[in-house]
């Protein structure tokens, strides 16, 4: 079946840091790929996401790109605020059907000031 | 527009007891899902809606319940609340026919069954 991995938090950085949380997936044919982000108390948010191969996701200087020949999408961000500390879900969900999310297990990012 | 609204925010039930997590929806949302978030793991699909009348089981939903009667309402049932139903309860909508691929979650709901 389809699944996800996530790079294994916590993770902890200074602010103006440079960020990557490596996410890598199992999935038959070609999956949609999404992050998404929990700020404390708060539900689930979609940061950014791709849909075909080599396609990049961008949102609030968060990038990803979709690598189909390493099944691989990595989390970047080339500075970090305090403000972006959260838990980041990589997730997939397949073609066709009800589109239905798998998550990766989540990686909790703090930024110290 | 509320989004995604999820009631009770907490709540605390003793083993064999039953309840309902009320979850609502105001963006006239075809696709509705209940996910289940373990410490320190991703979330889970419990059930899934296409549309009211059509639910479908998930990766787990042993010990739950869904019904679809409305476009707008999504609750999930517990009937004989056990530890390991502990957990972070999200429900979640989307419209896939406009080709966005979002889903948008809850606040969640917290239950600790001891």
């Amino acid at each position: 079946g389809n699944s996800v991995t996530q790079m294994e938090g916590p993770v902890t950085l200074s602010e103006e840091a440079f960020l990557t949380i490596n996410c890598t997936y199992t999935a038959t044919g070609y999956p949609s790929l999404f992050w998404y982000v929990q700020y404390p108390g708060e539900g689930l948010q979609l940061l950014l996401k791709a849909t075909k191969a080599d396609d990049k996701g961008s949102n609030k200087g968060f990038e990803a790109t979709y690598r189909k020949e390493t099944t691989s999408f990595h989390l970047e961000k080339g500075s970090v605020q305090v403000s972006d500390s959260a838990v980041y879900f990589c997730a997939l969900s397949g073609r066709g059907g009800a589109q239905k999310l798998v998550f990766g297990q989540g990686t909790r990012l703090t930024i110290n000031p | 527009n509320a989004g995604v609204t999820q009631t009770p925010k907490f709540r605390i039930l003793k083993i064999g007891q039953s309840m309902t997590l009320q979850c609502a929806q105001d963006m006239n949302h075809n696709y509705m899902y209940w996910y289940r978030q373990d410490p320190g793991m991703g979330l889970k699909l419990i059930y899934y809606s296409v549309g009211a009348g059509i639910t479908d089981k998930g990766e787990v939903p042993n010990g739950y319940n869904v019904s679809r009667s409305t476009t707008e309402d999504f609750p999930l049932r517990l009937e004989l609340a056990a530890p390991s139903q502990t957990s972070v309860y999200f429900c979640a909508s989307g419209d896939l026919g406009s080709g966005t691929y979002e889903q948008y979650f809850g606040p969640g709901t917290r239950l600790t069954v001891t």
